[in-house]
């Protein structure tokens, strides 16, 4: 039973466009959600985080949308760098445990 | 940052024997690291929740006689794949909680070890 899902698994945006992935969520008691960025060979990092209290949360060129009524979260990259070309989680907490999504290829293109 | 350090990278074992993978923090202590395995275009799977000093609290249909489980120490965890089969063959990543006790709260940083690549032949 996958609680959280990420149903496009790869993503093309051009340099200084803005990249949208988008998150899907099925608990509705997941109090907090996250995203993670994830290079070849590499661990997933932390990137940004919100509150379930809260709708919107922004870092930088980060910002995290939450639409609790529709058990829907996006991340917005503005503007995309080739440097942001990774894979994407994102992930509900809750009980004390993180359930990730599947992740989305982001290719940001030069 | 902090640092996870998983080991080993990559392994390739025959069916029937066990394998130990270890999950240390360098330079933070973690009451709190969880396992995950991710199969190819699917979810990083939560396997179980390692707790330093008591036993590890498995996801449902999971083996715990099969993926066993100590962290020891608030620096390391370890996975024990035991009498592995080809379809244990996977990808496995773990990750730690900074903080302790009570200071590890759901806003504390999850950091990812570079996981593990397991092939069962």
């Amino acid at each position: 039973d996958q609680q959280v899902k990420q149903n496009s698994p790869s993503l093309s945006v051009q340099e200084g466009r803005i990249s949208i992935l988008n998150c899907d969520y099925t608990n509705s008691m997941f109090d907090y959600f996250l995203w993670y960025k994830k290079y070849p060979a590499e661990g997933p990092t932390f990137l940004i985080s919100i509150s379930s209290i809260k709708d919107k949360n922004e870092d930088g060129r980060f910002t995290v949308f939450l639409n609790k009524s529709a058990k829907h979260l996006s991340l917005h990259i503005v503007p995309s760098q080739p440097g942001d070309s990774a894979v994407y989680f994102c992930a509900g907490y809750n009980f004390n445990k993180f359930y990730f999504g599947s992740g989305t290829k982001l290719n940001v293109k030069p | 940052g902090a640092v996870v350090s998983q080991h080993p990278s990559r392994v390739i074992c025959k069916s029937g024997t066990s394998v130990k993978i270890e999950c240390r923090s360098l330079d933070f202590q973690a009451t709190t690291m969880f396992w995950y395995r991710q199969f190819p275009k699917q979810s990083l799977m939560l396997m179980a929740t390692s707790n330093e000093g008591s036993k590890a609290t498995y996801e449902q249909g999971v083996e715990k006689d099969k993926f066993l489980i100590n962290h020891a120490s608030l620096t390391l965890s370890t996975l024990t794949v035991t009498s592995a089969h080809p379809e244990d063959s996977s990808f496995y990543i773990c990750s730690a909680r900074e903080g302790l006790g009570a200071s590890s709260s759901y806003n504390s940083p999850l950091h990812f070890g570079n996981g593990t690549r397991l092939t069962v032949t």
